[in-house]
């Protein structure tokens, strides 16, 4: 009965590599989020999603591109991995698009590009 | 300046101790404050979610905001080994830009 859910859990490629991370959520929210999370543990947003309409879209290169097939799902493509892209990648939803309505995160991927 | 600030720590109290957690934040027009845990290699889970100023208690979890130092802050009583995680602060404004803090790590030492 996972809420947020997001695979896979560990991502370990080389440099110039394309991947994917899938994210979905059952919590009937329409707002989805991608957050990456530095080793410093800040988390930065880097998309929203609400009902499949990007409305944030953060100085992120356009190596990375997310998809929203429908209001239950974000993934995120990347392209030609970079070192400096290794972090943790949270996944993130939330009900509506006000203040009023706080995120609820997946358990993280941990990108290592080498 | 980041939207909100707070002290990385670590912090590092006996069992039993009561826990001050703290944040600065910068907007005045932020009204929503959430306080999330995170454990090691697990996403954020929402300890605490307050709108405006005052308290908001939850079972040994208290949330304090003071609008007029802009300051937030989270206080765990009776703490229990169980309570060692990250602690993160956020707020959110302006159609869902949450902005977090870079969280506080607590060790509390049986």
């Amino acid at each position: 009965d996972t809420a947020v859910s997001q695979t896979p859990k560990y991502l370990v490629t080389q440099m110039g590599n394309d991947k994917s991370i899938k994210c979905e959520q059952n919590l009937g929210h329409d707002t989805m989020y991608w957050y990456k999370q530095d080793s410093k543990k800040f988390l930065k947003i880097m998309f929203s999603y609400n009902n499949k309409e990007l409305i944030i879209n953060e100085t992120v290169p356009n190596r990375f591109s997310p998809k929203s097939p429908d209001k239950a799902h974000l993934n995120l493509h990347i392209n030609s991995l970079e070192l400096g892209d290794s972090a943790v990648y949270f996944c993130a939803s939330s009900h509506g698009t006000g203040e009023n309505s706080p995120l609820h995160f997946g358990n993280g991927t941990r990108l290592t590009v080498t | 300046q980041k939207e909100v600030e707070q002290d990385p720590g670590p912090l590092s109290v006996p069992e039993g101790a009561i826990v001050s957690l703290n944040c600065t934040y910068s907007n005045s027009a932020f009204q929503y404050f959430m306080w999330y845990r995170q454990y090691s290699r697990k996403g954020p889970e929402l300890l605490m979610y307050t709108y405006s100023s005052g308290n908001k208690e939850d079972g040994r979890f208290t949330a304090q905001v003071d609008k007029s130092s802009k300051y937030i802050s989270l206080f765990i009583r009776d703490s229990q080994p169980s309570d060692s995680a990250t602690y993160l602060c956020a707020t959110v404004y302006n159609f869902n830009k949450f902005y977090f803090g870079s969280g506080t790590k607590l060790n509390v030492k049986p």
